[in-house]
């Protein structure tokens, strides 16, 4: 099974903070990585897929990069609504496979 | 825009099998991947298996030998049976499709199901 590491496992940030969170695969994934926000008692939302392309109605403030082993959540200017867990999975091969989360609080 | 909803019982008891349906609205069944993902409370998220339309599976080998996806076309559903289950089993379900993709653009809100006698 592919391994995903995601760090850290929370953070405290204040609206308008620039936040990054980090997802290292045990082996290549080939960009096929997927980044999710769950909201308590919701489901998780689809943010971004293929490392870096956006879902349709996600605000731009969220992006994300990496190759090979490597990815980047970034949210540009935290807004309120952004509080929330965030979660990466790889799609490369089965058994498809979640980082641990990140959630991030209010400072 | 595909909508999902679980249905199936709450509860099961330890050692049955836990048996969930997962009814596909506003758009087609066939030819897309359709998921199963569950969430114990306060944990992470942990992915169960997908089936395509054409039979095609895939399982998370940690639960391989006692879980069966299947997919209903002309009901417009597929399922999920877990069997011999215990209360590591307690989670949130989740039912989930990508399309043709393997992640997940959309979800049903989840169905709590507690394993306990």
């Amino acid at each position: 099974d592919i391994q995903m590491t995601q760090s850290p496992s929370s953070l405290s940030a204040s609206v308008g903070d620039r936040v990054t969170i980090t997802c290292r695969a045990s082996q290549d994934i080939s960009s096929s990585l997927a980044w999710y926000q769950q909201k308590p008692g919701k489901a998780p939302k689809l943010l971004l897929y293929a490392a870096s392309r956006l879902e349709s109605g996600v605000p731009s403030r969220f992006s994300g990069s990496g190759s090979g082993t490597d990815y980047t959540l970034t949210i540009s200017t935290l807004q309120p609504e952004d509080f929330a867990t965030y979660y990466c999975q790889q799609y490369y091969i089965p058994p498809l496979t979640f980082g641990g989360g990140t959630k991030v609080e209010i400072k | 825009q595909v909508q999902l909803q679980e249905s199936g019982p709450g509860l099961v008891k330890p050692s049955e099998t836990l048996s969930l349906a997962c009814a596909v609205s506003g758009g087609s069944i066939s030819g897309y991947y359709w998921s199963w993902i569950r969430q114990p409370p306060g944990k992470g998220l942990e992915w169960i298996g997908n089936i395509h339309d054409s039979g095609r599976s895939n399982y998370n080998p940690s639960l391989k030998s006692r879980v069966t996806i299947s997919v209903d076309t002309s009901k417009k559903q597929f399922s999920l049976r877990l069997s011999s289950v215990t209360s590591a089993d307690t989670a949130v379900y989740y039912c989930a499709t990508g399309g043709s993709s393997w992640y997940s653009s959309y979800w049903g809100q989840g169905t709590l199901v507690t394993v306990s006698s």
